[in-house]
């Protein structure tokens, strides 16, 4: 069974800092995904990346992959704290099932 | 374009009633899912299917049965409902899994008591 594991799990920054959301799979996938949950709401997506090298830039946050390494990260520069929100990333395995990690809760304060 | 619908948004039931969560697209996707949202587990694959006529199960799909009639439709049927089916359960969709993300639905709140 794939295994998703994003750390942190809770993350407490203030305006202005930058960050970085790890995200390490465990089994080989050239295909991960990044999305935004706010509470009480749906999961939107934020990037899709799909080989090995992959950056995507969207804003405050850029999104990058090293299937090798079977790690993706989500950098934060400079938050403001319409960033505040649950970060999920996931994985696409051969066996048409998407694994997602368990979440990064943000919040950036003042 | 109304993407994926679910209803109901909140549904309370008694441990054993059984019920069925709805799931409608309209982008005619093939790629339909059903998730279930715990705190602290992320969320967790119950069901999918690639087209109409065929589904497989997920991590987690004991309790639960599906079917794909349509390309637009995929419901969630729980069978005797159980405490440890509350939860906030997504349905989501893809045009192309693998090379498109999800577009997921609005969720239902459910509580088995």
């Amino acid at each position: 069974e794939l295994k998703v594991e994003q750390n942190p799990l809770f993350l407490s920054m203030q305006e202005g800092k930058n960050y970085t959301i790890y995200c390490n799979y465990s089994t080989t996938s050239d295909r991960l995904y990044w999305y935004r949950q706010d509470p009480g709401k749906s999961l939107e997506s934020l990037f899709v990346l799909l080989s090995n090298g992959a950056v995507k830039q969207e804003g405050r946050l850029m999104a990058s992959l090293d299937t090798k390494a079977r790690l993706s990260t989500l950098h934060i520069t400079a938050a403001v704290h319409d960033l505040s929100a649950t970060y999920f990333c996931a994985v696409d395995s051969p066996g048409n099932q998407f694994y997602f990690g368990t979440g990064t809760s943000l919040t950036v304060i003042p | 374009n109304a993407g994926v619908t679910q209803t109901p948004k909140f549904q309370v039931l008694k441990t054993g009633q059984s019920m069925t969560l709805q799931c409608a697209q309209d982008m005619n996707h093939e790629y339909m899912s059903w998730y279930r949202q715990d705190p602290g587990m992320g969320l967790r694959l119950i069901h999918y299917s690639v087209g109409a006529g065929i589904t497989d199960q997920g991590e987690v799909p004991n309790g639960y049965n599906v079917s794909r009639s349509t390309t637009e439709d995929f419901p969630l049927r729980l069978l005797s409902a159980a405490p440890s089916q509350t939860s906030v359960y997504f349905c989501a969709s893809s045009n192309d899994r693998g090379y498109s993300p999800l577009h997921f639905g609005n969720g239902t709140r459910l509580t088995v008591t």
